[in-house]
């Protein structure tokens, strides 16, 4: 099991940034995945959630600015990150959960710097 | 949002040692169904965090048995009996009885 991810990078307040998560050595369309943060320093924050059926959940804090979403025929998680603020400054995992088994696989993580 | 509070925020010990971090819940994790959705993630420095427990009790796949999770409601423990140099680093409980799914703020193990 891998996952990847990818686009990080630093952005000014207000842009947008597209990140990705490429999986590989199980079957992708079988699993729900997350994206969960880190900010510098700080504890660990949940961000969003698509269920392998594409339904959708997102924390308060990023609703309306953030979108998940994947491509089952790519092995790929996407998280749209639109109106950034200096707070959604942080190092992005993406991992996998499967029923009652959440999180048993993480990503290295990408970091995402807002900054003017 | 549940908020959960982990004790201690910085815990020091020696290898060989056993040691307990507790998690307490604003509210009862336990859900209509009968489940308890509970769960311990370790943090070394530099690394992502690993699954160590799932639904209180559970050891994640190879997570060593020196691990182990109980507790029940509001409270729960996590133990290590017989602390390696390579358990340092920050634990985080979850949970995700309730939406949105929240983490405890993190104990740091040090080892002396």
């Amino acid at each position: 099991v891998q996952l990847v991810e990818s686009g990080g990078g630093l952005v000014q307040p207000g842009k947008s940034l597209k990140l990705s998560c490429s999986a590989s050595g199980f079957t992708f369309s079988s699993y729900g995945m997350h994206w969960i943060r880190q900010a510098p320093g700080k504890g660990l924050d949940w961000v969003a959630y698509i269920s392998s059926s594409s339904g959708t959940v997102y924390a308060d804090a990023v609703k309306g600015r953030f979108t998940i979403s994947r491509d089952n025929a790519k092995n790929t998680l996407y998280l749209q990150l639109n109106s950034l603020k200096s707070e959604d400054t942080a190092i992005y995992y993406c991992a996998r959960s499967r029923l009652w088994v959440l999180f048993d696989y993480w990503g290295q993580g990408v970091m995402v710097t807002v900054s003017s | 949002d549940v908020v959960l509070t982990q004790t201690p925020s910085t815990l020091s010990a020696t290898i060989g040692q056993s040691v307990s971090i507790s998690c307490r819940s604003s509210q009862s994790l336990l859900d209509s169904a009968g489940n308890t959705y509970l769960y311990w993630y370790l943090q070394r420095p530099g690394q992502s965090p690993q699954l160590l427990i799932y639904l209180v009790s559970n050891l994640g796949s190879g997570v060593p048995n020196r691990f182990s999770g109980s507790g029940s409601g509001t409270d729960f423990t996590l133990k290590i009996s017989g602390v390696e140099a390579e358990d340092l680093g920050v634990y985080y409980c979850m949970q995700a009885t309730h939406a949105p799914l929240t983490f405890g703020s993190g104990t740091k193990l040090e080892i002396k």
